[in-house]
């Protein structure tokens, strides 16, 4: 069954910075977009960043661009998030989420159970 | 930058009863590509409906969506206890940017 599994969340000081992964089996890792969405404590849904199925294309929403960065290993079917310069707002549990079709015009499908990220000082 | 609005913010029902959430985008969502996500406490979301109106794999068949444009409706025929939960639409007709409505917290009355 499609699985994916997010590891690295934890405490980190405001202007640290923070590694997440999120690792995929169940179904042809390559054949997918993958997403980033996180979720403040008490709050909505915020979509973060999403990579292409081969790596090559890279978006990400505006409050995290410049700081973050998606990339994939295909190779171990593993995607992550290197977050820097990291606020208290960027306090959340990180989701990584597949698009349904594969391409970008997707609704999420499956998602992980998510890290919780807590920036404090 | 599309937002999406939700009301009403929480809903307050009854086992049994019909609920009826409500979507609506600051602008037309392209091709309604519009989902709809559930929520409960300490789990990730799930899928229920896409494309404005068609059912995500294992959906019961009490959820339906509908609506075009910028007007979109989520309706539970029947409350069951376990439908009691937060409740997203999203945006993803213009990708690569997405957005999520604030949400509706339906809850037992």
């Amino acid at each position: 069954q499609v699985q994916l599994v997010e590891s690295g969340g934890g405490v980190v000081q405001p202007g640290r910075s923070l590694r997440l992964s999120c690792a995929a089996s169940g179904f042809s890792f390559t054949g997918y977009a993958i997403h980033w969405v996180r979720q403040a404590p008490g709050k909505g849904l915020e979509w973060v960043a999403v990579i292409s199925y081969d790596g090559i294309n890279k978006y990400y929403a505006d409050s995290v661009t410049g700081r973050f960065t998606v990339s994939r290993d295909n190779s171990k079917n593993t995607l992550h998030l290197q977050m820097n310069s990291l606020s208290i707002e960027d306090t959340a549990v990180y989701y990584c989420a597949r698009g349904l079709g594969g391409g970008y015009n997707s609704p999420f499908d499956y998602w992980g159970q998510g890290t919780l990220v807590t920036v404090s000082s | 930058e599309i937002v999406l609005t939700q009301s009403p913010g929480t809903l307050s029902l009854s086992p049994g009863e019909r609920a009826t959430l409500s979507c609506r985008a600051s602008q037309s969502v392209t091709s309604n590509f519009l989902a709809w996500y559930q929520q409960k406490p300490g789990q990730a979301p799930r899928l229920l409906i896409y494309g404005a109106s068609r059912r995500a794999t294992g959906i019961p068949d009490r959820f339906s969506g509908s609506g075009s444009g910028t007007d979109f409706t989520l309706t539970i025929s029947r409350l069951e206890p376990e439908d009691f939960a937060v409740y997203y639409c999203q945006q993803y007709g213009s990708s690569p940017m997405y957005t999520f409505g604030q949400g509706t917290k339906l809850e037992i009355k």
